[in-house]
Formats: C-alpha cells, sequence, structure tokens
C-alpha cells in the first residue's frame, strides 16, 4: 500500500546539538509537507517542497527535497527547548496526502 | 478569529455506544478530514469530504461514519462497530483537496481524545 516511511520515531537531544529526521517514499512524491505537533498540541504546517532538490530554510530549521523526489529531511541546528515535539512529513502520491509515523524529539536542558 | 473547533476535548463512552465528535471550521475550506492518531503510528485516514453532500472513505473507515450537510461542519460517528475506538482523533481542512495536482496545506483542529470504558 501506500506508505511513507519516517525515521528514527523517537530522538533524545542534548539542548544545543543538532537533530535530523527522514522520510522515505518508494513512489514519486508530487511534494511534500512537514508539520510539527506539540505534546498535547495538534499537527501545524511548516513548510511545502516542490521542486527536485528543493532546500528550503526557517531560521535554524533546514528542509530538503531529494533529487528523486522520494525522500525528505528536516533538519535542526542547535536544538532548543522549544524545538519539543513530533515533526511529521507528509508525502503526495497520486493527489493524497500520506502521513509518515513521525519522529518525536525531546531536549534535555 | 477563522479556525477549526472540535468538541469536546475528552470524551468518554462506555462499550457498545455510538458517540459524534463535532468539527466545525470557518475557513471557507472545500475539502475536510478525519484522522485518528494512535502512538507511534502517526497519522491515519478515517473519512475525508472534498464537497457538501459528498465523502470517500480513507484508509481505516470501518466502524465510523461521517455526514457533510453543511460546509462547516464535518461530524464524524464512532459506532460501536468499531473494535479499538479509544484514540486521539483529529479534524482538519484545506481550501482544496488537490491544488493544481498538489495536495494543499491542511489545517487541523485541537483534537477529540476518546476514551472507551
Amino acid at each position: 500500500g501506500q506508505q511513507v516511511m519516517q525515521i528514527p520515531q523517537y530522538q533524545h537531544v542534548q539542548e544545543g546539538e543538532d537533530f535530523t529526521t527522514y522520510c522515505n517514499s518508494s513512489t514519486t512524491l508530487s511534494n511534500i509537507q512537514w508539520y510539527k505537533q506539540r505534546p498535547g498540541g495538534h499537527p501545524v504546517f511548516l513548510i511545502q517542497l516542490v521542486k527536485s532538490g528543493e532546500v528550503k530554510k526557517q531560521k535554524r530549521l533546514t528542509f530538503q527535497f531529494g533529487e528523486a523526489k522520494k525522500n525528505s529531511s528536516l533538519h535542526i541546528t542547535a536544538t532548543q527547548t522549544t524545538d519539543v515535539g513530533t515533526y511529521f512529513c507528509a508525502g503526495n502520491q497520486g493527489g493524497k496526502l500520506i502521513f509518515g509515523q513521525g519522529t518525536e524529539l525531546s531536549v534535555k536542558p | 478569529d477563522g479556525g477549526i473547533t472540535q468538541s469536546p476535548k475528552y470524551l468518554f463512552r462506555k462499550e457498545g455506544q455510538n458517540v459524534t465528535l463535532s468539527c466545525e471550521q470557518n475557513l471557507n475550506h472545500d475539502a475536510m478530514y478525519w484522522y485518528r492518531q494512535d502512538p507511534g503510528q502517526g497519522l491515519r485516514l478515517i473519512y475525508y469530504s472534498q464537497i457538501v453532500n459528498d465523502f470517500q472513505k480513507g484508509d481505516i473507515a470501518e466502524g465510523y461514519s461521517v455526514s457533510r450537510e453543511k460546509k462547516e461542519s464535518f461530524p464524524l460517528t464512532v459506532t460501536s462497530a468499531q473494535k479499538n475506538p479509544t484514540a486521539f482523533y483529529l479534524c482538519a481542512s484545506s481550501k482544496d483537496r488537490i491544488a493544481g495536482g498538489f495536495a494543499d496545506t491542511q489545517y487541523f483542529g485541537p483534537g477529540t481524545r476518546l476514551t472507551v470504558l
């Protein structure tokens, strides 16, 4: 079936360390979106990537879309306690948005 | 103040009872969605609707039903046929389900946490 795999499932870091989560699809994606869900909250849209090889930055967050449009990554530089939460990728497969399982990030001050 | 509202925030029901979760949006969005979230499983699509009086099953529709009588409202009924209904339920909306061939940004409500006793 349609799937978007996301790893790792959990990541514990010390404040100031970097963090990366990866998404992979077996099929080509039209675009990919990233969402953040704070503990006890709901997913909030962060960004959308559309073009092959696209890289976008939001302050300490860097988003990449692979050349083959089958994978994507989110990298956070120098994590802060405000970064805690679960990060989801969501890939567009044939007009349907498929969510990855999410990566739960915890940051130790 | 535009957005999506879900009520109630917490809901308890006895096994064998049907329960309806509310979802309202004032964003003038055409498409609405219901997701179920379980720990470690991400978001799974239950039902979606692209237009009033029309809806389609998602990946895990069994034991659920919906209606879309108004553009603003997309209530979800969890029936007694749903084997494991305890979960966090999220409603979302987007301007169009497909915008120019790409899935549109989805805006989520605060969610309803359902517990079956």
